[in-house]
């Protein structure tokens, strides 16, 4: 079976614009979870999405939104992007709603210049 | 507030050698999760153990064991007979269970493992 799944896998964009990062799940996995990980960090929280709706929001402005679609793949938007936008933005899946081992994919390296 | 400390930031070994990564974690949940994950220099976070804050067992998978200590709230992690490609790093993580809806990970800030031959 085909692992977590993201693109694109690099990004380059300027300040102030808008950014859509999107993933695929392990398939039978209804839980996506968004990660952004800053160089020499560990992973930051963003968000959780369980069969569709938002299940947690991480300590993030409203410039970060997300959504999951009826096949359980997720976007994340990034609007109005600052150079401390740059950073790893890693997804993960798992099969329940809590606690179950996340599986993540291999990210996108977002650059904001 | 769920909080993890990976006081040791960079361990250089010579391959053989064994090594223990220090996780010491902070939560007012009586039932949590917490997990050891590996990131290579491909960046993706590779999944290694999940323990359940009842279950103080200690673990072994081949050269890896892991070592939970809810006295000390400690989850250590030994690699044993180190190899070369065991370079990466290696990040703890708590989840607390139940509280919320959701099951979010507490990272720490992560070990970086060199092996050198």
């Amino acid at each position: 079976d085909a692992g977590v799944t993201q693109s694109p896998t690099h990004l380059i964009k300027t300040r102030g614009q808008h950014v859509t990062l999107r993933c695929s799940p392990i398939s039978g996995h209804k839980s996506v979870s968004w990660y952004q990980q800053v160089l020499g960090q560990g992973p930051q929280f963003i968000f959780q999405y369980y069969e569709k709706e938002e299940r947690g929001r991480g300590n993030f402005p409203d410039r970060f939104s997300a959504r999951q679609f009826p096949n359980y793949s997720s976007e994340l938007n990034v609007n109005a992007l600052l150079l401390g936008d740059s950073a790893l933005y890693l997804c993960a899946s798992s099969s329940g709603q809590f606690s179950y081992e996340q599986y993540f994919g291999p990210g996108t390296r977002l650059t904001v210049t | 507030a769920q909080k993890v400390t990976q006081a040791q930031t960079e361990i250089s070994v010579v391959e053989k050698e064994d090594v223990t990564l220090d996780c010491v974690y902070e939560t007012r949940d009586t039932t949590y999760y917490l997990f050891w994950y590996k990131q290579p220099p491909s960046g993706e976070l590779v999944f290694l153990i999940r323990r359940n804050s009842f279950d103080e067992q200690n673990e072994i998978s081949g050269r890896y064991s892991w070592n939970f200590q809810k006295s000390t709230s400690s989850f250590n992690f030994t690699i044993t007979a180190s190899q070369v490609v065991d370079s990466a790093v290696y990040f703890c993580a708590l989840s607390e269970a139940f509280t919320g809806a959701n099951s979010k990970l507490t990272f720490g800030k992560g070990i970086t493992l060199s092996v050198r031959p």
